[in-house]
């Protein structure tokens, strides 16, 4: 199973409400990453989680909450958020953090009225 | 600091036709270049993984190589299908960082 799911598909919030989004891989990955993609450029990395701990966060505003409860969880606790905040984020699995493949699931679509 | 260039932004061919798209990199001290493919609203999807030491991979009708030396990779695709138009991506993991840096893509349209 080389599969990364993401749930919801799409989630459309105001901007003082909080929500969360869930990322879920079984291909037993100990590294997990969260992505930002705006509308036709490349996806900008987030967050990196290794082995359950935040390993790197790209100067990302404490807006965006990450957490992994688990080595097959990533959650994204989303929290007054901003009209330039919609975009499709991604989550992305390999092996370990390093020179792996990386997975990615099919997104989450955001808008932030 | 690591830049990626795609070229072209976007192609459209005739079904049937051979292609290569080109991918660019500033800083040849890299751990490996993936290349993805992208559909509209979707999330990538993996085609080829390069490590440094190699010099290209094959999976079915595609071909990517890798020139480090001079910062460049292929994609080869053969044949192409019309369920091949997607936005093709490449990503570059630099040496000594733990983040792929990605390339602003090409729109691909093979045309029935």
């Amino acid at each position: 199973d080389t599969e990364v799911t993401q749930t919801p598909k799409h989630l459309v919030m105001g901007m003082t409400n909080k929500k969360s989004l869930k990322c879920e891989q079984h291909m037993g990955h100990r590294a997990m990453y969260w992505y930002k993609q705006k509308a036709k450029k490349p996806p900008e990395l987030m967050f990196v989680y290794s082995y359950e701990k935040l390993s790197i966060n790209e100067s990302v505003p404490s807006r965006f909450s990450p957490e992994c409860p688990n080595s097959s969880l990533l959650n994204l606790h989303l929290h007054a958020l901003q009209p330039e905040d919609s975009a499709l984020y991604l989550c992305a699995s390999s092996i370990r953090q390093g020179a792996y493949e990386q997975y990615f699931g099919p997104g989450t679509r955001l808008t932030v009225t | 600091k690591q830049e990626v260039t795609q070229i072209p932004a976007a192609l459209s061919v005739p079904e049937g036709e051979n292609l290569v798209l080109n991918c660019s990199f500033t800083d040849s001290a890299i751990y490996n270049l993936q290349w993805f493919r992208q559909d509209p609203g979707k999330g990538l999807t993996s085609l080829l993984l390069i490590q440094s030491s190699q010099r290209e991979q094959t999976s079915g009708r595609l071909n990517a190589s890798l020139d480090k030396s001079s910062g460049r990779s292929t994609l080869y695709i053969a044949a192409s299908q019309p369920g091949d138009s997607a936005t093709y991506l490449c990503a570059v993991r630099t040496s000594g960082t733990y983040k792929y840096i990605f390339g602003t893509g090409t729109r691909l349209k093979v045309l029935a």
